[in-house]
């Protein structure tokens, strides 16, 4: 069963229009950690934020936004006025404590901005 | 202050062939792991290393696969006999021990091409 589900395999905004990311993970462990990472065309991951089971606390920086709710077991993301370097594919992922110190990656959302 | 280096970045190889990609950590960063990525996917974990013991592999380490880190230092991933579903994009990533999930920074990967 896959870990993390991306459902949105690509999404296409125009410059400036506010985009979120969906993502869900599934898990039974009760210490976890999630992450979102960009990766460009260049291909090299680019790590964007790190968020443990028992932070539930939104987090904002700069454009980006994260929205956890284990209730529903999400972790979405949010870009705000979106611009055409935000074109990439963003993963989430998630690590469990208690299954080693491996990454369990969705399969990706691609974000194509259009100026 | 430089990241995960991997060389070559590009390897085109025939069936049946050998290959070794190399892989140098931040240097501050005890922890190593390597990752394959085919087209459309997230990345899947392969194998992980604390300094030079190789603590965990994923079932889909093949006996043709092989990855060391003899100094703790850099890390090689080889591949022996290469087949056409090896073609594939091979990350690696390090990380620190400092905190139990630390988050996992990525080199520009090795694409290969088996022919």
């Amino acid at each position: 069963a896959q870990k993390v589900t991306q459902a949105q395999t690509e999404i296409s905004v125009v410059e400036k229009e506010d985009v979120t990311l969906d993502c869900v993970y599934e898990t039974r462990d009760t210490t976890y950690y999630l992450f979102w990472y960009k990766q460009p065309p260049s291909g090299e991951l680019v790590f964007l934020i790190r968020r443990n089971s028992f932070d539930e606390q939104n987090e904002i920086s700069g454009r980006y936004s994260w929205n956890f709710q284990k209730s529903t077991s999400s972790f979405n993301f949010t870009i705000t006025a979106s611009q055409v370097v935000d074109s990439a594919v963003y993963f989430c992922a998630l690590s469990e404590a208690n299954t080693g110190n491996q990454f369990y990656f969705g399969t990706g959302t691609s974000l194509t901005v259009i100026p | 202050d430089t990241g995960v280096s991997q060389d070559p970045r590009h390897k085109i190889t025939k069936r049946g062939q050998n290959v070794t990609f190399r892989c140098d950590p931040i240097s501050e960063h005890n922890r190593l792991y390597w990752y394959r990525q085919t087209l459309g996917q997230g990345p899947e974990f392969l194998t992980y290393f604390q300094n030079e013991a190789q603590l965990e592999k994923s079932r889909l380490l093949s006996d043709r696969f092989s990855a060391e880190r003899p100094k703790g230092s850099f890390s090689t991933l080889e591949i022996q006999r290469t087949e056409q579903g090896d073609s594939a994009m091979y990350l690696c990533a390090s990380s620190p021990t400092s905190g139990s999930r630390g988050t996992q920074y990525f080199g520009p990967g090795t694409r290969l091409l088996v022919l």
